[in-house]
Order: structure tokens, then C-alpha cells, then sequence
């Protein structure tokens, strides 16, 4: 079967830097996504990878191994407003978007 | 404004009775979906269409139905809601099915 896993929560504080893992079992891979969602909004686009590799964007860097089917999400300067659930999709060989059930960041100051 | 948008926000709704989710993007995007999201289980496609005129079946397509009959809308209809059917509904689109997907602001939905 098909399978995406990330920690269920993770805590980290203000000013801080946290990183999100996310390891996949999946038939095939064609790229890899991450999410992040507020409480009670819907999911919005971070990142996107298909080779491996760091790719950054100012705070935020998504980085992909596809020979250990493993990426991960790395945020600096950690503010509060980073507090939220964070999700990993990542497409298989029939280019369907698998979801894993996301990793909710606490951030205390 | 660009986006999507999904209708009702949010509805209460007795067991046995028909409900359609509205969904509209002004994006031109090929691509819609239609997901379940509930607590410790992520996000799980129930219907998608890679363009307009065709559809297919997610991960959880049980007791739910859609239609493409343009670009712009993708309903999803309940034909008799359950209970189990409760859960927050979110739509997206991308450009084609392999592109970022873009999300509404989702549908809260309670069956009793």
C-alpha cells in the first residue's frame, strides 16, 4: 500500500528553527508537495520538489532524498504566526496526490 | 478576485436527506477535486476531474457523486447523507493534475 508519515505534533520556540520529516512508501513518485493550514482554513501551497536536493524560499526550505523516499520541511526564525498544521503530498506513478495526515506545529514564545 | 470559492460554508443536515456542495473557480484551471478532511486522518480525495466532461473516483467515493459540466463548476451531491458523511469538505483546482492545487475555503458539514 501507499504511505505517507510525519510526526503527529511538534513544538518549537519563537525565534527558533524546526524541522518536519515526512518519509513515503508510494508506487512511483513524480514530485512532492508541502502544505501548511491553519486551524479552520484550508490547506495553502509552501513548496514543491522533484529533484533531490534543498529548495528555499526566504524562511521556509523543502528539501528531497527520492533513493530514501524522505523530505523535509525546515522553518526558520520561527513566528508565532508559523503555528499550524503542516502537510506532506507527494505524487505517485497514476499522477494521483497522496496525502499524509499532516504534522501540527506548536510554537511557544 | 481569482480563486475559488465553495458553498455553504457551513450546513446541519438530517440523515436521509440530499445536499449539493458548490464549487466554482474563475482560474481556467482543468483540474478539479473534491476532498473529506476529519480529524488524525488528513485530507481523502472522494471525486476528481482532470477535465471537463470527465470524473473519476478518489479514495472514499461511497455515497457521493459529482458532475463537470463546464470548466468552472464541480459539484458534489449527497444523495441520502449519513452521519459518517460529517466531516469539513474542501474543493481545489489546479492547472492540470500534476500542478499545485489550489484549495477553497471549505464546507463544514454535521449530519444528525
Amino acid at each position: 500500500g501507499q504511505n505517507i508519515d510525519q510526526p503527529t505534533e511538534m513544538t518549537a520556540t519563537e525565534g527558533a528553527i524546526v524541522q518536519i520529516n515526512c518519509t513515503y512508501q508510494t508506487s512511483g513518485f513524480n514530485g512532492l508537495f508541502w502544505y501548511q493550514q491553519h486551524a479552520g482554513e484550508a490547506p495553502t501551497f509552501l513548496s514543491y520538489n522533484v529533484l533531490d536536493g534543498l529548495e528555499e524560499k526566504g524562511r521556509f526550505s523543502s528539501f528531497l532524498s527520492r533513493s530514501k523516499g524522505y523530505s523535509y520541511l525546515l522553518l526558520k526564525e520561527l513566528q508565532m504566526k508559523d503555528s499550524a498544521s503542516y502537510l506532506c503530498a507527494v505524487i505517485d506513478s497514476n499522477y494521483q496526490l497522496i496525502w499524509g495526515a499532516g504534522t501540527k506545529l506548536i510554537i511557544k514564545p | 478576485i481569482a480563486g475559488i470559492t465553495q458553498a455553504p460554508t457551513s450546513q446541519i443536515l438530517a440523515a436521509g436527506r440530499r445536499m449539493t456542495l458548490r464549487c466554482t473557480q474563475d482560474m481556467r484551471h482543468n483540474a478539479m477535486y473534491w476532498y473529506r478532511q476529519d480529524l488524525g486522518l488528513g485530507l481523502r480525495l472522494i471525486h476528481y476531474s482532470n477535465t471537463a466532461g470527465t470524473t473519476g473516483k478518489g479514495e472514499v467515493p461511497d455515497g457521493y457523486s459529482v458532475s463537470r459540466a463546464n470548466t468552472d463548476d464541480f459539484p458534489l451531491t449527497l444523495a441520502s447523507a449519513v452521519p459518517s458523511q460529517t466531516s469539513v469538505y474542501f474543493c481545489a483546482s489546479s492547472r492540470s493534475g500534476t500542478d499545485t492545487q489550489y484549495f477553497g475555503p471549505g464546507t463544514r458539514l454535521t449530519v444528525l
